[in-house]
């Protein structure tokens, strides 16, 4: 089945800004989604379509797929931010969900 | 507001059984498909299965398939995932989440969890 590789780590100090990428073939053609899931909590979408916000997500969450390369970019970092994000695709030829494997940010 | 709230996990023995629920509320639980996710201890988000809208899709991982089964009661906005034959690695807390109109994109709510601890 499809499989979506992150990082296990990024570490980024106050202020920073923080990037999570997201591996998959032929993910170009895809839209990638993704969650925050910080510590006790459930996930929480951020992104979706690549690079819409849903309502209620700063404007420092932003999100990019150029390249074949999804990424999730988190501007001006905060301590809050730490937690635990996702990406997400549809897998058409499963015809369900797929995640990624799931990145830590650490905040310094 | 969209809420969704599992009930139902719980301590199990290998073998055994449990039956997980989801109450939603706050939209019209007939127009979208419904999911359940796991993540177990130190690990990632799994997804699980998912009923479409209109009821005659139903999906399952292959780590579930033929032990674990999906479904809905529409008058009760309620979707329920009913688990057999439990292992120790479907310890894990579940997820219920909202999708779209139908089996596609994103899900865009996730209710707060419930554990299932399958141990003897």
């Amino acid at each position: 089945s499809y499989v979506l590789t992150q990082p296990p780590s990024v570490s980024v100090a106050p202020g920073k800004t923080a990037s999570i990428t997201c591996g998959g073939n032929n993910l170009g053609s895809k839209s990638v989604h993704w969650y925050q899931q910080r510590p006790g909590q459930a996930p929480l979408l951020v992104i979706y379509y690549d690079g819409d916000r849903p309502s209620g997500i700063p404007e420092r969450f932003s999100g990019s797929n150029s390249g074949n390369t999804p990424t999730l970019t988190i501007s001006r970092v905060e301590a809050g931010d730490e937690a635990d994000y996702y990406c997400q695709v549809w897998d058409d030829s499963s015809d369900h969900p797929v995640f990624g494997e799931g990145t830590k940010l650490t905040v310094l | 507001q969209v809420q969704l709230v599992e009930s139902g996990g719980g301590l199990v023995k290998p073998g055994g059984s449990l039956r997980l629920s989801c109450a939603a509320s706050g939209f019209t639980f007939s127009d979208h498909y419904m999911s359940w996710i796991r993540r177990a201890p130190g690990k990632g988000l799994e997804w699980v299965s998912y009923v479409s809208s209109s009821g005659y899709t139903i999906k399952y991982a292959k780590s579930v398939k033929g032990r674990f089964t999906i479904s809905r009661d529409i008058a009760k906005s309620t979707l329920y995932l009913q688990m057999n034959s439990l292992r120790a690695d479907d310890t894990a807390v579940y997820y219920c989440a909202r999708g779209l109109e139908r089996p596609t994109g994103w899900l865009d709510s996730w209710g707060q969890g419930t554990l299932v601890t399958v141990s003897s």
